[in-house]
């Protein structure tokens, strides 16, 4: 089975400054792909950023950014020139097939991020 | 022009009630998920469909029931519901292919009186 660790329940981060949420995971699985996901107070689930684990390549997305480290089995999350609505639950995913088309996401328990201004 | 829409966004009752959660998806998308998260905000996976057929069922209680009339919706029906069934119940879906992430839903939140 797959585990997914968030070592850091809470964080903070000023205003514009940049700010790096660690994660690690355990597999035996050689093709999987990983995520991290972001809920706000509004309790909806927002998919920041992807990767998938046979791209050697960093994933980007604006201002979210990720240091993929598959040996290591480590997936860190850094968010740059951070906003105020980047105040949010940020979770790690580790998905593999189920089988018949089903992909299983597999969730850490959560970063708690607030931006102060 | 909701993706992935559920109802009711919340959800207050009594013990032992039998209660459903709708969701529906205008993706188009093939495979449809249930997720709890708990108190503690740990989510985990219930149940997965593909084209209506169960794909995951993980160990969760037989008072859980997936139904899905159609591959665009996927309903959670509960039986004699328990104080411990309280938390927020996610639907999501996704396209049959590998790297395609999951879209949720806004959660349902289920409150046991």
């Amino acid at each position: 089975a797959q585990t997914v660790t968030q070592s850091q329940p809470e964080m903070s981060v000023q205003e514009a400054e940049t700010v790096t949420l660690s994660c690690t995971y355990d597999t035996s699985e050689s093709n999987y792909y990983l995520f991290w996901y972001k809920q706000p107070p509004s309790r909806q689930m927002i998919l920041v950023i992807r990767q998938e684990a046979y791209k050697q390549q960093n994933a980007t997305e604006n201002r979210f950014s990720v240091n993929f480290q598959k040996a290591a089995k480590s997936f860190s999350l850094k968010i740059s020139d951070s906003q105020l609505g980047d105040t949010a639950m940020y979770f790690c995913a580790f998905m593999k097939s189920s089988g018949a088309g089903s992909y299983q996401l597999t969730f850490g328990k959560g970063t708690k991020l607030s931006v102060i201004p | 022009d909701t993706a992935v829409s559920q109802t009711p966004k919340y959800l207050v009752t009594q013990m032992g009630n039998d209660k459903s959660i709708k969701c529906e998806q205008n993706l188009g998308h093939d495979t449809m998920y249930w997720y709890k998260q708990d108190s503690k905000k740990f989510l985990k996976i219930m149940f997965s469909y593909n084209n209506k057929e169960l794909i995951i069922n993980e160990t969760v209680p037989n008072r859980f029931s997936p139904k899905s009339p159609d591959k665009a919706h996927l309903n959670l029906h509960i039986n004699s519901l328990e104080l411990g069934d309280s938390a927020v119940y996610f639907c999501a879906s996704s396209r049959t292919a590998s790297n395609q992430p999951q879209h949720f839903g806004d959660g349902t939140r289920l409150s046991i009186l």
